[in-house]
């Protein structure tokens, strides 16, 4: 079955409302990360967050690996925050490869 | 800074025939490349895993036969795909480990095949 449960599979908002995108996994996992994909389909990483809450300006990632999940939240959003945005997990094996999730399209209107 | 050039970005090809996707680690030293492929409307899924003095593990679905990898130092990795055809079309993906818990990956080779 499908080790990454991403959700939403897309989600459109107002300029300035805040997203809470969630990462769910089947199996246990080592680490996770989020990724931003750009237009021209390159990947961008925006946390790596084996555990905890990381924060980057605008960006806030909660990883709780006992319950295996974690959440991007966007607050304030803006157009340009606009994209893909995928989880990928880092399964225990131990060797560096990643399972992505299906992705969550977000759309920021003005 | 450690960086991940892929080319070619962009390539198209006939039905049947075959194409080459290079990935060159720079800054650091490749020990793991991992090749990914993301189809139309698809997340990425893992093609194989390379390791330096490793064998090649391909993931299941994926055959050496069909997506042979080359990683024959710890800064370059290539990856042919053998007679193409519509359902190879998609978006290929190197990342590359230096040994940390860290996948640098590549812009990506945008496959489309015609």
């Amino acid at each position: 079955g499908q080790q990454v449960q991403q959700s939403p599979t897309s989600l459109v908002l107002q300029e300035g409302e805040n997203a809470e995108l969630q990462c769910n996994f089947s199996t246990s996992l080592n680490s996770m990360q989020w990724f931003y994909q750009r237009p021209g389909g390159s990947l961008i990483s925006v946390f790596y967050n084996p555990s905890g809450t990381k924060q980057s300006g605008r960006l806030t990632s909660t990883t709780v690996i006992k319950e295996r999940r974690s959440s991007l939240h966007i607050s304030s959003s803006q157009i340009t925050d606009s994209g893909t945005y995928l989880c990928a997990m880092e399964p225990p094996s131990g060797s560096w490869q990643l399972i992505f999730g299906s992705g969550t399209q977000l759309t920021v209107m003005p | 800074g450690a960086l991940v050039y892929q080319y070619p970005r962009r390539t198209i090809c006939k039905s049947g025939t075959s194409m080459r996707m290079e990935c060159q680690a720079v800054g650091f030293q490749a020990t793991s490349v991992a090749w990914y492929r993301q189809s139309p409307q698809k997340t990425f899924e893992l093609i194989a895993l390379s390791t330096v003095n490793s064998a090649i593990k391909y993931e299941q679905n994926f055959t050496q036969e069909k997506f042979p990898i080359s990683h024959p130092n710890l800064s370059f990795s290539s990856m042919t795909v053998l007679n193409a055809y519509l359902e190879d079309r998609g978006l290929y993906l190197c990342g590359a480990s230096r040994g940390q818990n860290t996948l640098y990956f590549g812009a990506g080779t945008r496959l489309s095949v015609l």
